[in-house]
Formats: structure tokens, sequence, C-alpha cells
């Protein structure tokens, strides 16, 4: 079974620039979660859709953080513009609908701002 | 929201002993989930052990077991024989039944095995 793909691995880039991030969740996994790690720190709810619908976005910084996560497969996070304190690793989920069924996480993507 | 609390930031034990990372939550449900993640220093987490709050009986995945006190709201994870491929940085979390089925995680807790 292929796990969740996330793109790109790492990224750097000045504040005030844009940047958008991929992920492609494990196939048949309705539900699809962005999360925000920032060093030493617990994962952070960024979003949760249910296929192409957003379940919770209470935590998103809407001023500058869009998600869509279209036809309800891949979903992209785009953050403009960026801030120092977006410095983290940007997490993506998917799991089935059921609660008792656990997330299965992607590698990541290390964001830098400088 | 509900809340998790990791209160250890940092745990060390020895190859082949057994060690135990505390996690306490807070709720008015009644009916959830908690899970237990690894994530090792190549980032990717992991599912390592769920819990059924329904269920009185304490989950077990091979050497990893829990502790649940669902009064208590208490949530503990015990390695037995411990291997140098546990170390890593483990982190509690609590889906709701409610809420979107919205999981909360804890800070987390480094864990260092020594040979």
């Amino acid at each position: 079974e292929a796990g969740v793909a996330q793109s790109p691995r790492y990224k750097i880039i000045e504040k005030r620039q844009s940047v958008a991030f991929w992920c492609n969740p494990i196939s048949g996994h309705a539900t699809l979660y962005w999360y925000q790690q920032i060093l030493g720190q617990g994962p952070k709810l960024l979003i949760q859709f249910q296929n192409n619908g957003v379940v919770d976005d209470s935590q998103l910084p809407k001023d500058r953080f869009s998600a869509e996560r279209l036809k309800g497969v891949d979903s992209t996070l785009k953050i403009q513009p960026a801030k120092l304190e977006d410095s983290a690793v940007y997490l993506c989920a998917s799991s089935f609908g059921a609660p008792n069924q656990p997330q299965h996480f992607g590698d990541g993507t290390r964001l830098s701002i400088l | 929201a509900q809340t998790v609390t990791q209160s250890q930031p940092e745990m060390s034990v020895q190859e082949a002993e057994t060690v135990t990372l505390s996690c306490t939550y807070d709720t008015s449900e009644s009916d959830y989930y908690l899970f237990w993640y690894k994530q090792p220093p190549s980032r990717q987490m992991i599912l390592v052990i769920r819990q059924e709050a329904y269920k009185q009986q304490n989950a077990t995945e091979n050497r990893f077991s829990v502790n649940f006190q669902k009064a208590a709201k208490s949530f503990s994870l015990k390695i037995s024989d411990s291997q140098l491929g546990d170390a890593a940085m483990y982190f509690c979390a609590y889906r709701s039944l409610n809420t979107g089925n919205q999981f909360y995680f804890g800070t987390g807790t480094s864990l260092t095995v020594i040979p």
C-alpha cells in the first residue's frame, strides 16, 4: 500500500514570499489533515477535509494560509505571504472516516523562512 | 476543546529495560479513542497502539502496552524490553467522536535508549 505522499521535502524562502505544499493521501482515505509542527512541539491541526469539504479550519490563519482539496483526493496548502513564525514542518495525514481508524502521515515538508 | 498533556518532555531507558510514558487528557465526552504515535528522527509518524474508551481491557501490541484509567483520564504507554530502535518522539493523541472526529496531540516525549 502506497503511503501518504508529500512534496517538496524541504523548502527555504524569504519572508513575504509565497509557498505551496502538495499532498496525495492513501487511496480510499476520505479524511485529509494538514498539521503544523513547530520544533519541539506536537502537531497542530490547521485544516481537516472530509472528501472535498472542510470539516474544521478553526486554527488556520486565513489571512495568509489557504488550502483546497479538489475532487476529494490531492490537496494543496498555500502560505502567502510567509512570516518568520511559519518556519515549521507541515505534515499531511489521511485516514478512513471511522473514528477508530488511525491517521497515516506523510514525511512532511520542512519549511524555513529567512 | 480537548487538551492532551504529556508531562515528561524527555525520558531515557537502558536497553532491554522497561519504560512508561505518561499522558493525561481533559474531556467531557464519554466515548472517544486514544492513540500513541512514534516519530523517529526521519520524521514520519507511525501508529504504535490505539485504545477505545469504551473498552476496559488495556490494549497490547507486542512489547507495547497501555494503562488506560478512564476515570483518571490517564493513558500511559509502557515499552518493555526496550530496543535502540524505540528511540523517538512519542505523541499521545485523543480522537473525539464529535467535533468532526478531530485529533488532539500532546507535546510529545523524547525517548532515548541507552545501549
